[in-house]
């Protein structure tokens, strides 16, 4: 069974319009972390931001803003005023307690002008 | 925020050559870090997490004596693809693990390709 599950494979947005990246996963660890990386085609991993499963608030890091709904096992990423360089793979990624980091399929996310 | 060098990031080998790939965390010690393996517009697949110190946890399906792991500091992690063969050629990253365990720093990414 998946542990990481990304429903979109592709999706289009028009630039400055806010995005929402679904993502849920499955655990049954009490602690766990959970991970959204972006991937341009160079093939870099940039680590956009984190959630921890005791944390009691949604982690935002500027634009980024993680929809963490435990009960549903969720963990959306959202973009706001999405721009043209936000065009990538997006990653959602789960971190258990023994330390594993497994992804999710991915999200490639296209902007539109 | 913390860097890990992975080098090289291009490399192209004979079929039946070896294949070494460093990874570094330049300014913080990593106790685990992990080899991932990403096929052309897939995921990553995790191949092994690598622990100073101690052997490396593969996981299944990963060959331990195709892909030779060794985390011999807390700074540096190799992976050495043994006995190339054209379907080893692949895009090969490492991330580092930092002791808070919130974030994973990752490499730059090593493209192997084996002709």
């Amino acid at each position: 069974a998946q542990k990481i599950t990304q429903t979109q494979p592709g999706m289009f947005v028009q630039e400055k319009e806010a995005v929402t990246l679904d993502c849920t996963y499955d655990t049954s660890d009490p602690s766990y972390g959970l991970f959204w990386y972006k991937q341009p085609s160079s093939g870099e991993m940039i680590f956009l931001i984190y959630q921890g499963s005791y944390d009691q608030q949604n982690a935002t890091e500027g634009r980024y803003s993680l929809n963490f709904q435990k009960a549903r096992k969720s963990a959306n990423l959202v973009i706001s005023a999405s721009q043209l360089g936000d065009s990538a793979m997006y990653f959602c990624a789960m971190r258990e307690e023994d330390d594993k980091i497994i992804f999710g399929k991915g999200t490639r996310l296209h902007i539109l002008p | 925020g913390a860097v890990v060098s992975q080098h090289p990031s291009r490399v192209i080998c004979k079929s039946g050559t070896s294949v070494k790939i460093e990874c570094r965390s330049l300014d913080f010690q990593a106790t685990t870090m992990f080899w991932y393996r990403q096929f052309p517009k897939q995921s990553l697949m995790l191949m092994a997490t690598s622990n100073e110190g101690s052997k490396a946890t593969y996981e299944q399906g990963v060959e331990k004596d195709k892909f030779l792991i060794n985390h011999a500091s807390l700074t540096l992690s190799t992976l050495t693809v043994t006995s190339a063969h054209p379907e080893d050629s692949s895009f090969y990253i490492c991330s580092a693990l930092n002791v808070e365990n919130t974030e994973a720093f990752f490499g730059q990414g090593t493209r192997l390709t084996v002709v």
